[in-house]
């Protein structure tokens, strides 16, 4: 079993949109969590941290169930430029160690 | 800051060549260096972790002589891949974490194609 495993999509949504992406993690010794944002030919930017508590930024709220070992990124207002693909990321142990990256979800935004 | 540079890009190379790729850390100090390989659509699979001045530790399935990995500085670290094939054509990225920061900051990639 992948250690980080995301539905891949594509999600193909219009401008405005609200769209959501889960992901769930095997490894309860995952303590850190992110999603990265990728686009295509190009490397991954940190998009947020995710907390326990869940934590928002800006049209983004990442919420994080430690219980489902489950992980999830909210877009609000979706916006042509938001087209990516969303990596969900963990890392294990209290202190940065190597990062398990998800597949990624693709996301389309039309106008 | 926390800018890591890669080089080259993109490269060309025919089966049987050697290719380097190599990252700067511009601004930091970088005691730790990923290196991740990326086939098409899928995510990006740790290749090995180098810390300055010791050997890489490679994960598992990952030939270390086939991909030589050089941390010498803090500063530069290498990925050579030798002898290569057309199996090995990918997007190659590394990403530098520094003690004391928060997050980890990735080179820009390198898209190797192995004809």
């Amino acid at each position: 079993r992948k250690e980080v495993e995301q539905d891949p999509g594509p999600f193909n949504v219009p401008e405005g949109a609200t769209v959501a992406f889960n992901c769930t993690y095997s490894n309860s010794a995952s303590q850190s969590f992110f999603w990265y944002r990728q686009d295509c030919r190009k490397e991954p930017k940190l998009l947020m941290s995710v907390y326990s508590s869940g934590n928002e930024d800006g049209r983004f709220t990442a919420q994080l169930n430690r219980a489902s070992q489950y992980i999830s990124l909210l877009i609000r207002d979706s916006k042509l430029s938001d087209s990516a693909t969303y990596l969900c990321v963990a890392s294990r142990g209290s202190t940065l160690g190597r990062l398990y990256f998800g597949r990624g979800t693709q996301l389309t935004v039309w106008p | 800051g926390a800018v890591v540079s890669q080089h080259p890009s993109w490269v060309i190379c025919k089966s049987g060549t050697s290719v380097k790729i190599e990252c700067r850390s511009l601004d930091f100090q970088a005691t730790t260096m990923f290196w991740y390989r990326q086939f098409p659509k899928q995510s990006l699979m740790l290749m090995a972790t180098s810390n300055e001045g010791s050997k890489a530790t490679y994960e598992q399935g990952v030939e270390k002589d086939k991909f030589l990995i050089n941390h010498a500085s803090l500063t530069l670290s290498t990925l050579t891949v030798t002898s290569a094939h057309p199996e090995d054509s990918s997007f190659y990225i590394c990403s530098a974490r520094v003690e004391g920061l928060y997050g980890y900051t990735f080179g820009s990639g390198t898209r190797l194609t192995v004809v």
